[in-house]
């Protein structure tokens, strides 16, 4: 158990519909990143959040955003699904924002979201 | 396309034997990480190993950095059932400090 929790594990939902993905860090982490995962794109970094604050952008869509709140949880919402954008969503969290690559990310249990 | 790129894509060995991964990546690094995930969960880090480092272990697993040919291995000795899982690495890109992770290379080990 990697201390970083994520609800719900599993959502099926219809296109053009809107979710929202929720991740808990581990205790005492201040970075939230967010990671899409498909078998034809891989693990794609969407965004990253230090304390409260957007610190970097990955291949995010415009239809998808994000937030983190004041106890550091953070929101993944998607909107205007489509059929593409079922895969596994990742959260994960670390405890800063070193510089030099050298953070170790603990990934939360992923959120599967199929869209119909 | 991704920075760092795992091979094989796919390696299937028995139990005792051991698997040696590859990874290749294209800009210069400060950092490798090598991470594990079972099938359908989310990542574990595994090691990580600094540019100024050339080898590391860790229980049974050795990785080794060849920044002139930009290039990192992970071994698994001894290799059990249990390390059935896909294995990526991961690199911070040119200065940026996000990990950026390949496709992985998805090992399976027969009992």
């Amino acid at each position: 158990d990697s201390g970083v929790t994520q609800t719900p594990k599993h959502l099926i939902t219809a296109t053009g519909q809107r979710v929202t993905l929720r991740c808990s860090p581990r205790s005492g982490d201040l970075s939230v990143y967010w990671y899409q995962q498909s078998l034809d794109q891989g693990l794609q970094f969407l965004i990253q959040y230090y304390n409260g604050e957007e610190r970097a952008k990955g291949n995010i869509l415009e239809r998808f955003s994000a937030q983190q709140f004041p106890d550091l949880h953070s929101e993944l919402n998607l909107s205007s699904l489509e059929l593409g954008d079922s895969a596994l969503y990742f959260c994960a969290s670390s405890v800063g924002q070193r510089g030099d690559g050298s953070e170790t990310q603990y990934f939360g249990p992923g959120t599967r979201l199929l869209v119909l | 396309s991704q920075q760092g790129e795992e091979d094989p894509q796919a390696l299937s060995i028995q139990e005792g034997e051991n698997a040696t991964m590859n990874c290749s990546y294209k800009t210069s690094i400060n950092n490798l990480q090598w991470y594990r995930q079972n099938s359908g969960r989310g990542l574990v880090h595994l090691i990580l190993i600094r540019s100024n480092e050339r080898e590391k272990h860790s229980g049974r697993l050795r990785v080794t950095l060849d920044t002139s040919k930009k290039s990192s291995s992970l071994l698994i000795t001894a290799s059990r059932a249990a390390d059935t899982a896909s294995y990526f690495c991961a690199t911070d890109a040119g200065g940026s400090y996000i990990p950026t992770f390949g496709r992985g290379t998805s090992l399976i080990v027969h009992p």
